[in-house]
């Protein structure tokens, strides 16, 4: 039973560029959450996916949108990508919101 | 607005008991986790509460007084592999879809 799968695992990118980051969630979840850690601190809840649509949104910016597939795996994206959005970028899925299970996320660092 | 405190790090000694602290202010209150996160690595469920008391699994346990917006962790026979970051997250009452979450507390352990 595959658990929920990140890619990719590390990731370099430059000022100003874009970014997509994928998820695929744990079988039988349904909910994607997408969260920025910062080295030293807690996860920052980004948006949360469900039946494809955005349910919620935490305090960022426009450059971050993402999306959610039918088969429920997700994307997110960044455009003008910023040093301050260097981070492990994590993803968790869960059924119906309840219970996570974390990815290994994607550590991303932009220069 | 919404708030979780834990101390920044924690050194005990192996086969020791610890006790990690918490507290909470947020707008509501939907539950309580604890997560193990090891440098690095995605955040691996630990321990739920929503009600007062206890949650006993093992070598570890979980307090929780919502009156007093406060949880502790306790890890009992301390193991090295218990080095880790453990992070307290809430669920606030006001967003069932999202949590909020301390910036961890980093345990080390010493033979």
């Amino acid at each position: 039973d595959a658990g929920v799968t990140q890619s990719p695992t590390h990731l370099i990118k430059t000022r100003g560029q874009q970014v997509t980051l994928r998820c695929s969630p744990k079988s039988g979840h349904d909910t994607v959450s997408w969260y920025q850690q910062a080295l030293g601190q807690g996860p920052q809840f980004i948006f949360q996916y469900y039946e494809e649509e955005e349910r919620q949104r935490g305090n960022f910016p426009d450059r971050f949108s993402g999306h959610q597939f039918p088969n429920y795996s997700s994307e997110l994206n960044v455009n003008a990508l910023l040093l301050g959005d260097s981070a492990l970028y994590l993803c968790a899925s869960s059924f119906r919101g309840d219970g996570y299970t974390f990815g290994s996320g994607t550590r991303l660092t932009v220069v | 607005g919404q708030n979780i405190d834990q101390p920044t790090e924690m050194t005990a000694t192996e086969g020791a008991i610890v006790q990690i602290n918490c507290t909470y202010q947020t707008s509501g209150f939907n539950g309580l986790f604890w997560y193990q996160q090891h440098a690095g690595e995605a955040p691996t469920f630990l321990s739920y509460n929503v009600l007062d008391g206890l949650e006993e699994k093992g070598r570890f346990s979980s307090f929780l007084s919502r009156s007093k917006g406060y949880s502790y962790l306790l890890l009992k026979e301390l193991q090295m592999k218990d080095s880790a970051s453990y992070l307290c997250a809430v669920r606030p009452e006001d967003s069932n879809y999202q949590l909020i979450w301390g910036a961890g507390t980093k345990l080390i352990i010493k033979p």
